[in-house]
């Protein structure tokens, strides 16, 4: 069973950082693509990053760019997500997915989604 | 950037009902869009894969067809465990979601 399950959330105080990671089993890591979305609470979903299955291709979202590096190690079957200058404006749930195909812009399809990691920033 | 505008962004209907929902994107995105059902407290789940292709074990009551800037999402006959919020989301130009679509039992 293919299973993604992310850590690392919780409260940040506003200009500081935090790393997100995600625990990927049940399938081979390293033949796909993997991508960041986040929910702040009760609105809808945003796109943040997306990385290739080597690491060798990244995107980003406007709102986080220069801000969040996305980044993956394949000999551990983690994905991760620094996310630096933090703002209240970053506040949601942050789910990862798996990609269709091993790149972020072909079959960009999520199947699964985590259950996600809740980042609140707040002073 | 590709804007992706859904609608109606609430619906209420009967079990039983075809319900249909719309996704219009800012610019030609070919097939490259995909629908996601999410039922509150849960993640999103893969419900249709480039516009139309049926994900593997969703009931076939969900369809999706359309290309380049308009699409449509059908349920055939609504069932009470499709109560959720169904999003459209493209890939043509990085990814962007639609602004989601509320669905509720009448």
């Amino acid at each position: 069973e293919v299973q993604l399950v992310e850590s690392g959330g919780g409260l940040v105080q506003p200009g500081r950082s935090l790393r997100l990671s995600c625990a990927a089993s049940g399938f081979t890591f390293d033949d796909y693509a993997m991508h960041w979305v986040r929910q702040a609470p009760g609105k809808g979903l945003e796109w943040v990053s997306g990385i290739s299955w080597n690491g060798g291709s990244t995107g980003y979202a406007d709102s986080v760019k220069g801000r969040f590096t996305i980044s993956r190690d394949n000999a551990k079957n983690s994905l991760y997500l620094q996310m630096n200058s933090l703002g209240a404006e970053d506040t949601a749930l942050y789910y990862c997915a798996k990609s269709g195909s091993s790149s972020p812009t072909r079959a960009a399809w999520f199947d699964p989604w985590g259950q996600g990691t809740l980042v609140t920033v707040s002073s | 950037d590709i804007q992706m505008t859904q609608s109606p962004s609430s619906l209420s209907a009967s079990v039983g009902d075809r319900v249909t929902i719309t996704c219009q994107a800012s610019q030609d995105i070919s097939n490259y869009l995909n629908w996601y059902q999410q039922k509150p407290g849960k993640a999103p789940k893969l419900l249709i894969y480039d516009a139309s292709n049926l994900e593997t074990g969703v009931p076939s009551r969900f369809s999706g067809s359309g290309s380049r800037t308009d699409f449509t999402f059908t349920i055939s006959s609504l069932q009470p465990e499709d109560i959720a919020t169904y999003y459209c989301q493209q890939y043509d130009n990085l990814i962007t979601f639609g602004q989601g679509t509320r669905l509720e039992i009448k």
